[in-house]
C-alpha cells in the first residue's frame, strides 16, 4: 500500500461545478498536511496548508479526518483555470520529508 | 516568489558524462530537497539536507550525489549519467520542519 493514495482521474468537470478529491494517507504518526496545484510542465505550488478544523480561502476548503486518515480539497464554483493536477502532501516532521501523493488530474470544461 | 532558481534550466548530454544541477535560495532556508519527476511515479526524493553539509538519502539515491558547503546552494552531481536519468527535476526548499516546501522551477535534463 502506498503511503499516500490519491485517485489519478482525470476528473472532467463542467464550469461552475463544485469537486471534491479525497487522499488517503497510512502513517498515522503524520503531523501536517498540505495541498500542491501543478500545472503542465511547471513546478508544484502550495495551494494551502490543511488545519485539523478545517480551513477555506475562497472557493477552496480543505478538511482533515485524523481518524479516517484522509485529507479533503473542495472547490466550488470550479473555473477554467482550476484545471491542473491536484498533490497532496503529508509532512512528517520526524524525518525531514514530505511524502507525496502522485496526483489528481483536473479538467474543467466550458 | 519563493527565491529559488534552479540552473541549467535544461540540459542534453551524453551517457556517461557527469551532470551538476544547482539549486540556489535566497531566503535562508535550512532544508533543501532535491527531486525527481517522471510520468506515472510522480515527485520522488533523491537526497535532501537539514543544514550545511547534513545531507541524506531518499527513495531514489543510487547514482546521485549531493553537497551543500554554504546554506544557499544545495548541489546534484550525476556522476556518471545515464539514460534512465533523463527526467525533470525539482529543488525544493522550507524554513521549519512544520513548514510547506517552495519549488524552483525545474530542470529538464535528457541523457541520450
Amino acid at each position: 500500500r502506498k503511503e499516500v493514495e490519491q485517485d489519478p482521474g482525470p476528473f472532467n468537470v463542467p464550469e461552475g461545478a463544485t469537486v471534491a478529491f479525497n487522499c488517503t494517507y497510512s502513517n498515522s504518526a503524520s503531523q501536517s498536511f498540505f495541498w500542491y496545484r501543478q500545472d503542465c510542465r511547471k513546478e508544484p505550488k502550495l495551494l494551502m496548508s490543511v488545519y485539523s478544523s478545517g480551513n477555506e480561502d475562497g472557493r477552496f476548503t480543505a478538511q482533515l479526518n485524523r481518524a479516517s486518515q484522509y485529507i479533503s480539497l473542495l472547490i466550488r464554483d470550479s473555473k477554467l483555470s482550476d484545471s491542473a493536477t491536484y498533490l497532496c502532501v503529508v509532512n512528517m516532521a520526524s524525518n525531514y520529508q514530505l511524502i507525496w501523493g502522485a496526483g489528481t488530474k483536473l479538467i474543467i470544461k466550458p | 516568489d519563493a527565491g529559488i532558481t534552479q540552473s541549467p534550466r535544461h540540459k542534453v548530454t551524453e551517457t556517461g558524462t557527469p551532470v551538476t544541477l544547482r539549486c540556489h535560495q535566497t531566503e535562508n532556508h535550512r532544508y533543501m530537497y532535491w527531486y525527481r519527476q517522471d510520468p506515472g511515479h510522480g515527485l520522488r526524493l533523491i537526497h535532501y539536507s537539514y543544514g550545511v553539509k547534513d545531507t541524506d538519502k531518499g527513495e531514489v539515491s543510487d547514482g546521485y550525489s549531493v553537497s551543500r558547503s554554504k546554506t544557499e546552494d544545495f548541489l546534484l552531481t550525476l556522476e556518471s549519467a545515464t539514460s534512465s536519468q533523463t527526467s525533470v527535476y525539482f529543488c525544493a526548499a522550507r524554513q521549519g520542519v512544520e513548514q510547506p516546501q517552495h519549488f524552483g522551477d525545474g530542470t529538464r535534463l535528457s541523457i541520450l
